[in-house]
């Protein structure tokens, strides 16, 4: 059965740190993970998606890597700003890949201070 | 182009009754997912719908819990006679393509179903 863990669930960094947010899965046979971000009360937007024969994807500030192997992800964010300020959610597609069924871990719930 | 819209976004129903979720996808999206949320717990997949089929409702509770896409209008996902368990954030999310390991899927909002 695949579990999704991420590390830490609650994080806090002055403005201007970089950071890096942890996800590990317990089943390799993944076909991609990706990193959401989750606002209070309100809806998931994808960051960055990793297809399983990518080791990494950037977007502006934000690096996703995948080692498959190792079970591991991580979102790294550099020169954080208050407005990164939400829940960072790591999901996994596993199994068949034509159900689109994403496994989730529980968050890691961010907050960058002015 | 709006998103994928969810209503109501709060709901609130006594323990019997039953409550249903729309979700209208994005434009030209044909495949809809439904996400619960339950307090302290990440979101579960729960049903994936094509137009008038359901393809995958390996999360769907066996009882009072179903879900349809018609050809015409939204998405419903219907729980008969709630009970306090089932007190929880619904997402519906859309896709334009069959899913696939390149393509992601969009969120809704959400809707609060909160059960007394």
């Amino acid at each position: 059965k695949q579990e999704v863990t991420q590390i830490p669930a609650a994080l806090s960094v002055p403005e201007g740190e970089n950071l890096v947010l942890n996800c590990s899965f317990t089943d390799s046979a993944i076909y991609n993970l990706q990193w959401f971000r989750q606002d209070p009360g309100k809806g998931l937007t994808s960051l960055l998606l990793i297809q399983s024969s990518q080791r990494e994807q950037t977007s502006g500030r934000l690096n996703a890597s995948l080692d498959k192997s190792s079970g591991r992800s991580t979102l790294y964010i550099a020169a954080s700003q208050p407005g990164d300020s939400a829940t960072y959610l790591c999901a996994v597609g596993h199994g068949s890949s034509n159900t689109g069924k994403l496994i989730f871990g529980q968050g890691t719930t961010l907050q960058v201070k002015p | 182009n709006a998103g994928v819209m969810q209503n109501p976004r709060h709901l609130v129903r006594r323990r019997g009754q039953e409550a249903r979720l729309r979700c209208s996808p994005m434009k030209g999206h044909s495949h809809v997912y439904w996400y619960r949320q339950l307090p302290e717990e990440g979101l579960k997949f729960m049903v994936y719908l094509q137009k008038e089929n359901i393809i995958d409702e390996s999360g769907m509770p066996k009882e009072r819990f179903s879900a349809e896409f018609p050809k015409e209008g939204p998405s419903i996902l219907r729980i008969q006679q709630v009970v306090r368990g089932d007190s929880a954030a619904y997402f519906c999310a859309s896709s334009p393509f069959p899913p696939s390991p390149g393509n992601t899927i969009y969120f809704g909002e959400g809707s609060w179903l909160t059960v007394v």
